[in-house]
């Protein structure tokens, strides 16, 4: 069965540093989806991209955050000058045209 | 705006029960709901979703959930638990339809006793 793949699984980063987020998404979905769950919060939407462009974001996605779709088959999500308070799991997701998402195992970024 | 409560962070049921994991909405169009589940170091897989056609939806692994407008629920059952079933559930909403802007709700862990 076709699935998302995040990679790292765990990412460790300095206060300030930039990190990048990799996704690879379901090859035949045009929709593309980051999500974040702080430790003990919910999940939240960060932002959705189609066409190579973003679609929706949240309020949360602000100039720190960017994502970028570099060729085919990768979608990242940026954080320019990571905060302690950028700590969470980040998930990707990708759909079809239909209602469904799937969704990948997620990355943990902690800010040290 | 929209969002989902879940009621109880934590249900444990023995082997056999019933599950019933609760959920109600708040949307001010006609939403569209969804149940995920997460098992331990793994993403969220979609259990069943509601768009506006019947009331009464079925998904995978045996669980159902029912559309109570009148109730504003979505509420999750499963008839006999199994210990496989053991994971953390979430409750969203959308207004769109889509996977974008999903609105999640807190989780509930469901401990499936011998």
């Amino acid at each position: 069965e076709p699935e998302v793949t995040q990679t790292p699984s765990h990412q460790v980063t300095q206060m300030g540093q930039e990190v990048i987020l990799r996704c690879v998404p379901i090859s035949n979905h045009l929709y593309f989806y980051w999500y974040r769950q702080i430790l003990g919060q919910k999940v939240e939407f960060l932002v959705s991209f189609y066409n190579n462009e973003i679609s929706e974001k949240s309020e949360i996605f602000d100039d720190q955050f960017s994502v970028e779709r570099p060729d085919g088959s990768n979608f990242t999500l940026k954080i320019r000058s990571t905060k302690l308070e950028d700590s969470a799991m980040y998930f990707c997701a990708s759909s079809g045209t239909g209602t469904q998402a799937f969704f990948g195992q997620g990355t943990r970024l902690t800010v040290v | 705006a929209q969002s989902v409560t879940q009621l109880g962070s934590h249900v444990s049921v023995s082997e056999g029960a019933l599950v019933l994991l609760r959920c109600n909405y708040s949307s001010s169009v006609p939403p569209y709901l969804f149940w995920y589940v997460q098992y331990p170091n793994q993403g969220l897989q979609l259990l069943l979703k509601y768009t506006s056609a019947a009331t009464l939806v079925k998904g995978i692994n045996g669980f159902e959930a029912e559309f109570k407008k009148s109730e504003t629920s979505f509420h999750l059952t499963k008839p006999s638990a199994h210990m496989s079933d053991a994971a953390e559930y979430f409750c969203a909403v959308t207004r769109t339809g889509t996977a974008s802007k999903l609105t999640f709700g807190t989780g509930t862990r469901l401990q499936v006793t011998l």
